[in-house]
């Protein structure tokens, strides 16, 4: 079965600062591998996805993920942290074209000025 | 386009009460999910259904958990009797088969507080 290991439950940077959120996958086949992103109070919202095609998948607010089969990994990266950023940011994975999806337990990201 | 629509946003109950959550998908989406979501557990796939059809229950805690789909626009999860364990917020979300690659829109939750 497929799981997902978020590495950090808790990530905290300054403003303009590099963002670096980890992902670890485990998947029998192919994997589709997703981020999503929820603010308070709010449902998630997909930031990126990786479907097979290039490795680097360029997201949403400036965010991109690139998948590693080697390492398993599909971590999240954004050059320069803006607060608006402030979230907890989950990242996921499916098997294929099978609709069900698995997610990490979230990171959360805190700013500081 | 009107994304997926929950309701109620909060609820407060009592413990032993009956609880329903609503979901309307978006329009066209083939597959509803309940998603649990706790700060001890994450992010949990209770149940989902493609076309209606109830597909996997396996993350349904026990059997005060129900959930039904009579129609392609309306989800209900149901939980009688209700106790304080089950404070959570529940998201649906809706997806569509013809994307293949399995993304989600998610709703913006039920909140659960189960005194």
């Amino acid at each position: 079965a497929q799981s997902v290991t978020q590495l950090g439950s808790h990530v905290s940077v300054s403003e303009g600062a590099l963002v670096l959120l980890r992902c670890n996958y485990s998947s029998s086949v192919p994997p589709y591998l997703f981020w999503y992103v929820q603010y308070p109070n709010q449902g998630l919202q997909l930031l990126l996805k990786y479907t097979s095609a290039a490795t680097l998948v360029k997201g949403i607010n400036g965010f991109e993920a690139e998948f590693k089969k080697s390492e398993t990994s599909f971590h999240l990266t954004k050059p320069s942290a803006h607060m608006s950023d402030a979230a907890e940011y989950f990242c996921a994975v499916s098997e294929g074209r099978a609709q069900k999806l698995v997610f990490g337990q979230g990171t959360r990201l805190t700013i500081n000025p | 386009d009107a994304g997926v629509i929950q309701s109620p946003r909060h609820e407060v109950t009592e413990m032993g009460q009956e609880v329903t959550l609503r979901c309307k998908p978006i329009s066209g989406h083939d597959y509803l999910f309940w998603y649990r979501q706790t700060m001890m557990r994450g992010l949990e796939l209770l149940i989902y259904f493609n076309n209606n059809v109830p597909i996997d229950d396996s993350g349904m805690p026990e059997d005060r958990f129900s959930a039904k789909m009579p129609n392609a626009s309306f989800s209900t999860l149901k939980i009688q009797p209700s106790e304080p364990r089950d404070s959570a917020v529940y998201f649906c979300a809706s997806s569509a088969a013809g994307e293949g690659t399995g993304e989600l829109f998610f709703g913006e939750g039920s909140r659960l507080t189960v005194l």
